[in-house]
């Protein structure tokens, strides 16, 4: 059975772009959840889609959106680039509840 | 709010034995899980315990209690390879996920 597997790996973009990272969950996982990951900041929840909704969100401004498709891959979008977005994003994925997670390798941002 | 607290580094010898503690305060507690992650790499579960009491998943165990708001992940016979960082997450009975600052384990021959 494929992981799960986040596109780009490495993106580098400059402040005030946009950008789009993608997801495609475990097959037969319907929870998808979004993590930012920075030094010293541990794993902070972005949102959680499930079923094509929006089921979870963390304390991130809206710059930061999701959205999950009918066969749940997801994609995150963050506007309006800012240096301090610059952090691994990892996708993780799970069966209805989230006791265990899956997660992928991440996409590492660079914001210069 | 939700909060867990884990020390930021822990170091030991190989072959030996190590405890990482986690401390939690989130509401609506449903359970709590482990994972590791190698640098460069994602996290990868360990263990999860819902009920108070311990876990044994090979040379990782994980125990909570709930009375105490506390857990921890112990490992033993450390190996070389177990050199990574170790994330505390306590699950809510909303479904949400909250991590830990991690405890980055470095084991010395």
């Amino acid at each position: 059975k494929a992981g799960v597997t986040q596109t780009p790996r490495y993106l580098i973009k400059t402040r005030g772009q946009q950008v789009t990272l993608s997801c495609s969950p475990i097959s037969g996982h319907r929870s998808v959840s979004w993590y930012q990951q920075t030094p010293g900041q541990g794993l902070q929840f972005l949102f959680e889609y499930f079923s094509e909704t929006q089921r979870n969100k963390g304390n991130f401004p809206g710059r930061f959106s999701g959205r999950q498709f009918s066969n749940s891959r997801s994609e995150m979008n963050v506007s309006t680039l800012e240096l301090g977005d610059s952090a691994l994003y990892l996708c993780a994925s799970s069966l209805a509840q989230k006791n265990i997670q899956y997660f992928g390798a991440g996409t590492r941002l660079s914001v210069l | 709010g939700q909060s867990l607290e884990q020390p930021s580094e822990v170091t030991a010898v190989e072959g030996a034995i190590v405890q990482i503690n986690c401390t939690y305060q989130t509401s609506g507690f449903y359970g709590l899980s482990w994972y590791q992650q190698h640098d460069g790499g994602a996290p990868t579960f360990l263990s999860y315990n819902a009920l108070d009491g311990l876990e044994e998943t090979g040379r990782f165990s994980s125990f909570l209690s709930r009375s105490d708001s506390y857990g921890y992940l112990l490992l033993q016979e450390l190996q070389m390879k177990d050199s990574a960082s170790y994330f505390c997450a306590g699950l809510t009975g909303a479904n949400n996920l909250f991590f830990g600052t991690g405890t980055r384990l470095t084991v010395i021959p």
